[in-house]
């Protein structure tokens, strides 16, 4: 069975800093890894998907590297600002019809 | 758009009754799936459709039954509510691209608890 893990749980740092949330995942058959942001009580959104054949993707200030021999995925965020405040999930596709396995995600706050 | 909603946002209820949770998207999209998000659990699948007139099961599908009578609409029943069935719902959707590449779209959530 896929397992995935997110570290750090929380994360807090100041406004302008560069950081790094970690994911990784036991099987490395994945079609496809996402990251997704949610934001309290709301649903989650796509920030990122990179495809198994895809070492990284960016989008603005993000970007997402893919390691599927190590089973590792990391999201870096440049810059970040307070409207980064979120959680961040992690998700791995290993089967047909996009069924995905969640990580438990990393909470950032970014104080002003 | 409005995308992928949900109803009811937030259900009290007493343990052995029964509910339904409507999901609704507006992208014609061939997938559906429903989760539930517990604290320190991250989204666990509990049923997905790939088609009207198709349901199967997740990784936790014990307690609920599902429908996709119409392409839009992915209902989630409990029809026994225990307190281990208190949690986030959210409910997704997704297109059927030909290389399963395709991101999910999620609604905002209905939160239940079985008292």
């Amino acid at each position: 069975k896929q397992e995935v893990t997110q570290i750090p749980a929380a994360l807090s740092v100041p406004e302008g800093e560069n950081l790094v949330l970690n994911c990784s995942f036991t099987d490395s058959a994945i079609y496809n890894l996402q990251w997704f942001r949610q934001d309290p009580g709301k649903g989650l959104t796509s920030l990122l998907l990179i495809q198994s054949s895809q070492r990284e993707q960016t989008s603005g200030r993000l970007n997402a590297s893919l390691d599927k021999s190590s089973g590792r995925s990391t999201l870096y965020i440049a810059a970040s600002q307070p409207g980064d405040s979120a959680t961040y999930l992690c998700a791995v596709n290993i089967y047909n019809f996009n069924k995905f396995y969640f990580g438990s995600g990393t909470k950032l706050n970014v104080k002003p | 758009n409005a995308g992928v909603t949900q109803t009811p946002k937030f259900r009290v209820l007493k343990t052995g009754q029964s509910m339904t949770l409507l999901c609704a998207q507006d992208m014609n999209h061939e997938y559906m799936y429903w989760y539930r998000q517990d604290p320190g659990m991250g989204l666990r699948l509990i049923h997905y459709s790939v088609g009207e007139g198709t349901t199967a099961k997740g990784e936790v599908p014990d307690g609920y039954n599902v429908s996709r009578l119409k392409k839009q609409n992915f209902l989630l029943g409990l029809e026994s509510a225990a307190p281990s069935q208190t949690s986030v719902y959210f409910c997704a959707s997704s297109a059927a691209g030909q290389t399963f590449q395709e991101t999910q779209y999620f609604g905002p959530g209905t939160r239940l608890l079985v008292l």
